[in-house]
């Protein structure tokens, strides 16, 4: 069974406000990465990183921040939440070479923006 | 480019057979990985092939061909609870997954 846990589970906010999604992991994985997903459609990776203080950006990811101070924790933050940003949004942890591929998911952060 | 093509939708029927192809062009092969997605659920591993050939987990089995640049997943004695997208992914050069559309299996009783 996977160790990896996401706060909040559901949000609901309004346009403008500031929100970080918390992601943390109890496997010592040193990769992580944020997808966003709308419901039926394919994964698109916003964020990822593969160590303390290694962050990279993904395909989607010019309106979030990531960081990486710990290993076990790789927080999201959007600083002005649009309605544009509603959607669900999975954290993930993968182990060393060819395990990389070996994705371990949360349950993900669906994210309402009225 | 690099691209990763899979049906977009199938239909099976209870205790029946399917295979749900996958075919891609990436550069770089460092393994091929078949996840399932129940509907608003997170993404769980299924099965991982790097070398040619099929592998078995139970009633599911993964095929590959590298120089075919193909894949499937073959699900047998298919179950209701078997209802689910099925995402193909390739790890490529970099160790970078990418990720198809995945195909939507719908079981009818």
């Amino acid at each position: 069974e996977a160790d990896i846990y996401q706060t909040p589970r559901y949000l609901v906010i309004g346009t403008g406000k500031k929100i970080t999604l918390e992601c943390s992991q109890t496997m010592g994985h040193d990769k992580m990465y944020w997808y966003q997903q709308d419901p039926g459609m394919e994964l698109h990776l916003i964020h990822y990183s593969y160590g303390v203080n290694s962050t990279e950006k993904g395909d989607l990811s010019s309106e979030s921040t990531v960081s990486r101070i710990r290993t076990e924790h790789f927080p999201l933050t959007l600083e002005s939440a649009r309605p544009s940003h509603t959607s669900q949004y999975l954290c993930a942890s993968s182990g060393p070479g060819d395990l990389t591929g070996e994705l371990f998911f949360g349950e993900g952060s669906r994210l309402t923006v009225l | 480019g690099q691209n990763i093509d899979q049906p977009t939708e199938m239909t099976a029927t209870e205790g029946a057979i399917v295979q749900i192809n996958c075919t891609y062009q990436t550069s770089g092969f460092n393994g091929l990985f078949w996840y399932q997605q129940h509907a608003g659920e997170a993404p769980t591993f299924l099965s991982y092939n790097v070398l040619d050939g099929l592998e078995e987990k139970g009633r599911f089995s993964s095929f590959l061909s590298r120089s075919k640049g193909y894949s499937y997943l073959l699900l047998k004695e298919l179950q209701m609870k078997d209802s689910a997208s099925y995402l193909c992914a390739v790890l490529d050069s970099n160790y970078q997954l990418i990720w198809g559309a995945g195909t939507k299996l719908i079981i009818k009783p």
